[in-house]
């Protein structure tokens, strides 16, 4: 089945390191995006990407960094700058274009906190 | 700047209590809207979407949900909670033919007491 995929489910973060976080897609869609959600403040946009080596900043870039190398794969990299990363990582994709009315798919997230 | 709003951040019902959760949206043009549900331990799904036509729309497991272009609301309901409906709930809005990415609430926590 067509998905997205997330890994790991759950990381452990020291202070001062960075911890990159993956998402796969199968479902052939253009765009991908990251999500922060903390409890009580909903989804917030990190970074999105609609194309290939092409990304866009969200509501809360600040500390992240992504990567677009490939179309099924959009990394985020959590950074030390990064003052409060504890939380859930939400990875999601759609479609764009001509079928850019489709609703967005979601991965299972990755829950980060910090030791 | 597009926003949602939910209003509802907690809500506790008995099984088989009527349920509506409130959402509005601040856009002026033609949007279009979502509600997800994200089951304790699962990944956001879609429950229902309204892009144009009958304001009235049926999602999956019973929900349905009312665009009222006049109050800016797109607000989620169902007859009868179950159990198994316990999970947290977003509502998301986007420009239509604009910018694809959509804008979500804080969502709204149910909890259904068997």
């Amino acid at each position: 089945d067509g998905g997205i995929t997330q890994s790991p489910k759950y990381l452990f973060r020291k202070e001062g390191q960075n911890v990159t976080l993956s998402c796969e897609q199968n479902l052939n869609h253009d765009a991908m995006y990251w999500y922060r959600q903390d409890p009580g403040q909903g989804l917030r946009l990190i970074y999105y990407s609609q194309i290939v080596n092409d990304f866009q900043k969200g509501d809360i870039a600040e500390g992240y960094s992504v990567s677009r190398e490939k179309k099924e794969s959009f990394p985020l990299t959590v950074t030390s700058a990064q003052k409060n990363p504890t939380a859930f990582y939400l990875c999601a994709s759609s479609q764009q274009g001509a079928r850019s009315n489709q609703p967005q798919h979601f991965g299972d997230g990755t829950r980060l906190s910090i030791l | 700047a597009q926003s949602v709003s939910q209003h509802n951040h907690h809500v506790i019902l008995s099984e088989a209590a009527s349920l509506e959760l409130g959402c509005n949206y601040s856009y002026g043009g033609t949007v279009n809207l979502f509600w997800y549900v994200q089951y304790p331990g699962q990944h956001l799904q879609l429950l229902l979407k309204y892009f144009s036509g009958d304001p009235l729309v049926k999602g999956i497991k019973g929900f349905e949900a009312e665009f009222i272009k006049s109050k800016f609301s797109f607000n989620l309901r169902k007859p009868s909670v179950q159990w198994s409906d316990t999970a947290e709930y977003f509502c998301a809005a986007r420009g239509a033919g604009g910018s694809y990415i959509p804008t979500f609430g804080r969502g709204t926590s149910l909890i259904v007491h068997p």
